[in-house]
């Protein structure tokens, strides 16, 4: 298995805090993402990494940021949560752009906002 | 805009028996299509990847076949196994860095 980590794995949390998730690599790929899965929606990408502080928007961006200050970590914020946010998060990985490679995936991290 | 489907929502063989799973995708040009595996609660698990110049890719008692004209792509599991039960989810990418996911095929094998 890739070595990708995310923490934390579970987080309830109130409407209106701020939420950093994390993601950590440790097979040195160059792209990273976020993605959400909610029932019926299947997996929709929120934002992506094609490097060091190279950072882009994907489909379903507003209210969420993200940063990778290091090739190995890339963080997902939520502002200002709300209960729509509520999903499984999942980090994946490769080693070049998706349209040409498989990607990794990390195992979830489950975010209730209450 | 594209759109990825699969039919149907949840499966239930008995154990032993051959199946396919289907996968539709609207905009046919594609670089290449990935079927994954994912486990309750769990992350996804790559599968195959079949490259758009390919027509097909077989990894154990798996096989999974591309038919870009029809906008179509089949996964074959031979001899259904227990083991084998999962959601399985055909992605295609929409633009260099974006999946586009379908929303999966609930497969039960009962033993």
């Amino acid at each position: 298995d890739a070595g990708i980590t995310q923490s934390p794995r579970h987080k309830v949390t109130e409407t209106g805090t701020p939420v950093t998730l994390r993601c950590h690599q440790t097979e040195n790929h160059r792209y990273m993402y976020w993605y959400r899965q909610d029932p019926g929606h299947g997996l929709r990408l929120i934002h992506y990494s094609y490097g060091v502080k190279d950072t882009d928007k994907g489909e379903v961006s507003d209210g969420y940021s993200v940063s990778r200050s290091k090739t190995e970590d890339f963080l997902l914020t939520l502002e200002s949560a709300t209960s729509s946010q509520t999903s499984v998060y999942f980090c994946a990985i490769s080693e070049t752009a998706t349209s040409t490679d498989t990607q990794y995936f990390g195992p979830g991290t489950r975010l209730t906002v209450l | 805009k594209q759109e990825v489907t699969q039919i149907p929502a949840a499966l239930s063989v008995p154990e032993g028996e051959n199946l396919v799973l289907n996968c539709s995708f609207t905009d046919s040009a594609i670089y290449n299509l990935q079927w994954f595996r994912q486990d309750p609660g769990k992350g996804l698990t790559s599968l195959l990847l079949i490259q758009s110049s390919q027509r097909e890719q077989t990894s154990g008692r798996l096989n999974a076949s591309l038919d870009k004209s029809s906008g179509r792509s089949t996964l074959y599991i031979a001899a259904s196994q227990p083991g084998d039960s999962a959601t399985y989810l055909c992605a295609v990418p929409a633009g260099a860095n974006n999946l586009f996911f379908g929303t999966g095929t609930r497969l039960t094998v009962i033993p």
